[in-house]
């Protein structure tokens, strides 16, 4: 039983590129969410995603950032035009009911 | 504003002691979870307790939820090295029965000595 994945585990890009993380759910679950961490912190909730909508972006920020969760394939997260302060952690979770389970993240580098 | 807080921030204990980190969080729950992430990986999840539950264990953890003062707590009995990490509380406030988001609180980092 495959976890949740993601990749890549660590991206580096340099200011103004774009970062596309990509996650895939564990089997069966149809639910995604994406987190960011930043370095001695919790993690803060961006977006809640179905197969082809969007449920919940109350964390994303309003420009450069968006998600997707296609009917076939993974849910990408995609970050526009990198800063230095989106260097971060960035965790996607997958659920079927309320346990939520985490891949192991894709840590981002911005130069 | 953080919907949890962890306290304390930090705890330091010598392996076979028992370790308690506590959760307050703001607004009604409809459950609150642990998870635990060691140094530079993911979260790994613990145990989830419902808002209508007490008390929930799970081999050497406890965890107890007390909704009229919104608190939580985790306790670790007889701690190992290897639970050396650092440990978040996470609420699910709603509205849905699932598929909501979570709250975390920015953690305890627990140092087990051997």
């Amino acid at each position: 039983n495959a976890g949740v994945m993601q990749n890549p585990r660590h991206l580096v890009r340099r200011r103004g590129q774009e970062a596309r993380l990509r996650c895939s759910p564990m089997k069966g679950h149809s639910h995604v969410y994406w987190y960011r961490q930043l370095p001695e912190e919790g993690l803060k909730f961006m977006v809640y995603l179905q197969k082809e909508n969007i449920i919940d972006e109350s964390g994303m920020p309003k420009e450069r950032f968006s998600a997707e969760f296609p009917k076939e394939g993974p849910s990408i997260l995609r970050i526009q035009q990198v800063v230095r302060g989106d260097s971060a952690a960035y965790f996607c979770a997958s659920s079927r009911a309320d346990t939520q389970y985490f891949g192991p993240g894709t840590r981002l580098t911005v130069l | 504003s953080q919907q949890g807080e962890e306290d304390p921030q930090a705890l330091s204990i010598q392996e076979g002691e028992n370790a308690t980190m506590n959760c307050s969080y703001k607004t009604s729950i409809n459950n609150l979870q642990w998870y635990r992430q060691n140094s530079g990986r993911g979260l790994v999840h613990l145990i989830l307790i419902r808002s209508n539950e007490r008390e929930k264990h799970s081999g050497r953890l406890r965890v107890t939820l007390d909704t009229s003062k919104k608190s939580s707590s985790l306790l670790i009995t007889a701690s190992r090295a290897a639970d050396t990490a650092s440990y978040f509380c996470a609420t699910d406030a709603g509205p849905l029965a699932a598929g909501n988001k979570l709250t975390f609180g920015g953690g305890t980092r627990v140092l087990v000595k051997p």
